[in-house]
């Protein structure tokens, strides 16, 4: 079945270091991209990425970054520089007709 | 800039009763509108969208919405809810289909109560 696969589904990060959060789709879709879910805040995009080796900001990219060597493909990783990165972590891919596959995401806590 | 506001961050109602979740937009140009559950630990599932054409548009597991330009809405509604609908529904909105951001609301979490 076709479909996107993040990992792991929980990831404990102490003070200073820096995680990766994996994404992973073989819907052959060009378009990802990562959210941030925050109690009471709904969704807020972080990075998105219309096709290989080729990124952009979203709303929030501070203190996160992103590669897209592949596809199917789209770590981001959350940096020392993100003073708050507890949070719920999305991330979707795009079919231009069918709209928008979302991982069942990633729970990230500094501890 | 798109902006959606979702009415109330918690709905409960009785199991077979009405399920109605309000979510209004601010946009002078109809945009694109989803709707999507999310259940604890677990990503979004789109319920229904709506694009251009037909106001009432009919979504998975009974539920349904309405377009209502005049009124920048489109509420969520289910004739009977079913202790299966307890869940967190976002509604979000694109200026067009293919448009690279999705406008989140701030969700509204929904309980049944038996």
């Amino acid at each position: 079945d076709g479909g996107i696969t993040q990992s792991p589904k929980y990831l404990f990060r102490k003070e200073g270091q820096n995680v990766t959060l994996s994404c992973e789709q073989n819907l052959n879709h060009d378009a990802m991209y990562w959210y941030r879910q925050d109690p009471g805040q709904g969704l807020r995009l972080i990075y998105y990425s219309q096709i290989v080796n080729d990124f952009q900001k979203g709303d929030i990219a501070e203190g996160y970054s992103v590669s897209r060597e592949k596809k199917e493909s789209f770590p981001l990783t959350v940096t020392s520089a993100q003073k708050n990165p507890t949070a719920f972590y999305l991330c979707a891919s795009k079919n231009p007709f069918y709209g928008y596959t979302f991982g069942s995401g990633t729970r990230l806590t500094v501890v | 800039a798109q902006s959606v506001t979702q009415l109330g961050s918690h709905v409960s109602v009785s199991e077979g009763a009405l399920v109605l979740l309000r979510c209004n937009y601010s946009s002078s140009v109809p945009p694109y509108l989803f709707w999507y559950v999310q259940y604890p630990n677990q990503g979004l599932q789109l319920l229904l969208k709506y694009t251009t054409g037909a106001t009432l548009v009919k979504g998975i597991n009974g539920f349904e919405a309405e377009f209502k330009k005049s009124e920048t809405s489109c509420h969520l509604t289910k004739p009977s809810a079913h202790m299966s609908d307890a869940a967190e529904y976002f509604c979000a909105v694109s200026d067009d289909f293919g448009s690279e951001k999705l406008t989140f609301g701030t969700g509204t979490r929904l309980t049944i109560i038996p």
